[in-house]
């Protein structure tokens, strides 16, 4: 299986503050990551897929990028709502698999 | 707008089987338009999907998991199943079902329904 390696676990911030969240591939996947926010209690929504296609209605602070197998979310500018726990998934090869999880909290 | 419901019992005796149903509306289950998954989170912890069928060919499933899953279409009721056979308290998750779209749309989850728990206990 292709492992996705998330970083950091938690992440401490404030309303405002631009924070990037890191996923890197265990191996080549191109761009076939998605990137979801998860609220407690809640199913996980979609914001990105193929790597930096953001889904409609999704603010434009968040935006998606990659670097070999290394990919990238990052809100440029913080707001209440965004503290949540974000996972990526790869959609490379079966089975698909995803992050253990970015724990967004407020500082 | 496609919206998924999940249903089905909140507590499994171990070595028993896990039944859920996800019913879809807003659409229909046999439209080509989505391939239909399930997907589950132990609490605490991160996702792991289970598998996936569609209108035509075998469904696909997690090799974790393949010995114990069958997925499948109730088309005069527009949902679909997840079986999971001989479960054990690790089986204890929130079981979601997800769409996936095919061709270009194919590989993220989007919609999802809102999750269902089930514990498996004596």
């Amino acid at each position: 299986d292709i492992q996705m390696t998330q970083s950091p676990s938690t992440l401490s911030a404030s309303v405002g503050d631009r924070v990037t969240i890191t996923c890197r591939a265990s191996q080549t996947i191109n761009n076939w990551l998605a990137w979801y926010q998860q609220k407690p209690g809640k199913a996980p929504k979609l914001l990105i897929n193929d790597a930096s296609t953001l889904k409609s209605g999704v603010p434009s602070r968040f935006s998606g990028s990659r670097s070999e197998t290394d990919f990238s979310l990052t809100i440029s500018s913080l707001r209440p709502d965004d503290f949540a726990t974000y996972y990526c998934q790869q959609y490379h090869t079966y089975p698909y698999t995803f992050g253990q999880g970015t724990k967004l909290e407020i500082k | 707008q496609v919206q998924l419901q999940e249903s089905g019992p909140g507590l499994v005796k171990p070595s028993q089987t896990l039944s859920l149903t996800c019913s879809v509306s807003g659409g229909s289950v046999i439209s080509g338009g989505f391939y239909w998954n399930w997907i589950r989170q132990p609490a605490g912890k991160g996702l792991e999907w289970i598998g996936r069928i569609y209108i035509s060919g075998d469904p696909d499933y997690n090799p974790s998991l393949k010995s114990r899953v069958t997925i499948s279409m109730d088309m005069s009721k527009n949902q679909f199943s997840l079986k999971l056979t001989s479960v054990t308290a690790a089986d204890t998750a929130v079981y979601f079902c997800a769409g996936e779209g095919v061709g270009p749309l194919e590989g993220w989850f989007d919609p999802w329904g809102q999750g269902t728990l089930v514990t498996v206990s004596s």
